[in-house]
């Protein structure tokens, strides 16, 4: 129990574009998203905590009219890295959250974005 | 501040030997604690968690972890390596304010 499905696992796009990424929880609901970038060889940095039907919550220094967080729903919340430009390439992955004897947290697969 | 901190970023074990993983953190209140493992351009996948308990947690795939409070740690062992162990360790914990925080990860490496 408890899986999240990430698409698209890789995507190419050309500098300027939009692209989105989907996180699906496949057999719960995800009230709590968390969104994640990781560069090379490093840890995971939270850019943003979304919970469904608000608003999402932003760290600082992530820029939110940059990274477009959507969670419409207890199934689905969505990424968009909009106007991309090289330096946004990077691996992007989402969480979320839920409650089995405690706190748990379930990971998406994963995207990498490269922007050219 | 209530951090998390792995000691050693890089750790190699012949195939066959202990694998040992340190992890520490630093809060008034123990955490929920987590090891999570990932493999190259793959999510996290998680071996094991402390909640409340026992404080020897088994996890897949043979590993194992022990809460002491006296020392702040949750340390990730096998017993013997195998060569698909080798991959990316993450050591997280749950502070009571909804997110994960992460160590810094250790990379581990299996010598055939």
């Amino acid at each position: 129990g408890a899986v999240v499905s990430q698409h698209p696992s890789w995507v190419i796009c050309k500098s300027g574009t939009s692209v989105k990424i989907e996180c699906r929880s496949l057999d719960f609901q995800a009230t709590t998203m968390f969104w994640y970038r990781q560069f090379p060889k490093q840890s995971l940095m939270l850019m943003a905590t979304s919970n469904e039907g608000s608003k999402a919550t932003y760290e600082q220094g992530v820029e939110k009219d940059k990274f477009l967080i959507n969670h419409a729903s207890l199934t689905l919340s969505t990424l968009t890295v909009t106007s991309a430009h090289p330096e946004d390439s990077s691996f992007y992955i989402c969480s979320a959250g839920y409650r089995d004897r405690g706190p748990g947290y379930t990971f998406g697969s994963g995207t990498r974005l490269t922007v050219v | 501040a209530q951090s998390v901190t792995q000691l050693g970023s890089h750790v190699s074990v012949s195939e066959g030997a202990l694998v040992l993983l340190r992890c520490n953190y630093s809060s008034s209140v123990p955490p929920y604690l987590f090891w999570y493992v990932q493999y190259p351009n793959q999510g996290l996948q998680l071996l094991l968690k402390y909640t409340t308990g026992a404080t020897l947690v088994k996890g897949i795939n043979g590993f194992e972890a022990e809460f002491k409070k006296s020392e702040t740690s949750f340390h990730l062992t096998k017993p013997s390596a195998h060569m698909s162990d080798a991959a990316e360790y993450f050591c997280a914990a749950h502070f009571g304010n909804e997110k994960l925080t992460f160590g810094t990860g250790t990379r581990l490496t299996i010598i055939p």
